[in-house]
């Protein structure tokens, strides 16, 4: 089994909808979790860090973890050309990165306007 | 199934030496991504190949250099080795051609100190 499971997609979704992307985990050690953006061939950038359960919240875009059933959540409201990219999770045992960084595959977003 | 392949896992070097990082992405894979994890630090970009050119460029020191071979593997060259260069170094292949998902999947990392 691996460490993260996330739904490859593909994913299209109208312009303005609500998106919901989910990764679940296997690992109960796994503490700080992030969300990243990544357009085709382009390097990542980071869209949100949390630690532990609970959510955060940064414009359109909300993080949601629940430790207890080992599964996060983005969500994009509004959702808008723009948004259409690659979104990973990842997440890690420990902030000073002496283990590794454990990733999803990543789901690929189209916004149809 | 194939995956990401990273060699060496792990990696000890001198200050000032050079090393040499590989990455065999899966089969068919026409992409490759480089990162940097240092200590307590997000997972920087490095550099991307598309079909064996660069596609992108990250925060990839001049120090550093990268190319994609024509058997699609990539080789992360770093010279003038310093202290600050020690970080796990994470390679990942998708296909992002055609069809291809753009999945991104991730090697296990090669871990360099530099002492």
């Amino acid at each position: 089994q691996k460490e993260v499971e996330q739904d490859p997609g593909p994913l299209s979704v109208p312009e303005g909808a609500i998106v919901s992307l989910n990764c679940t985990y296997s690992n109960s050690a796994f503490q700080y979790f992030m969300w990243y953006r990544q357009y085709s061939r382009k390097g990542p950038e980071l869209l949100m860090y949390t630690y532990s359960s609970g959510n955060k919240e940064d414009g359109r875009f909300t993080a949601q973890v629940d430790k207890s059933s080992k599964y996060i959540s983005l969500f994009i409201r509004d959702s808008q050309p723009s948004d259409s990219a690659t979104y990973l999770c990842a997440m890690s045992s420990d902030q000073t990165g002496a283990n590794n960084l454990f990733f999803g595959t990543g789901t690929r977003l189209t916004v149809i306007p | 199934a194939a995956g990401v392949i990273q060699s060496p896992r792990h990696l000890i070097k001198e200050k000032r030496e050079t090393a040499t990082l590989k990455c065999y992405p899966i089969p068919r894979h026409d992409t490759v991504y480089w990162y940097q994890q240092g200590p307590g630090q997000d997972p920087q970009f490095l550099i991307s190949f598309y079909e064996k050119m660069q596609s992108d460029k990250g925060s990839i020191p001049d120090r550093f250099s990268a190319q994609q071979f024509s058997d699609y593997h990539s080789e992360l060259n770093m010279s003038s080795l310093e202290l600050g260069d020690s970080a796990l170094y994470f390679c990942a292949s998708s296909l992002e051609w055609g069809d291809g998902t753009g999945e991104l999947f991730f090697g296990e990392g090669s871990r360099l100190t530099v002492l």
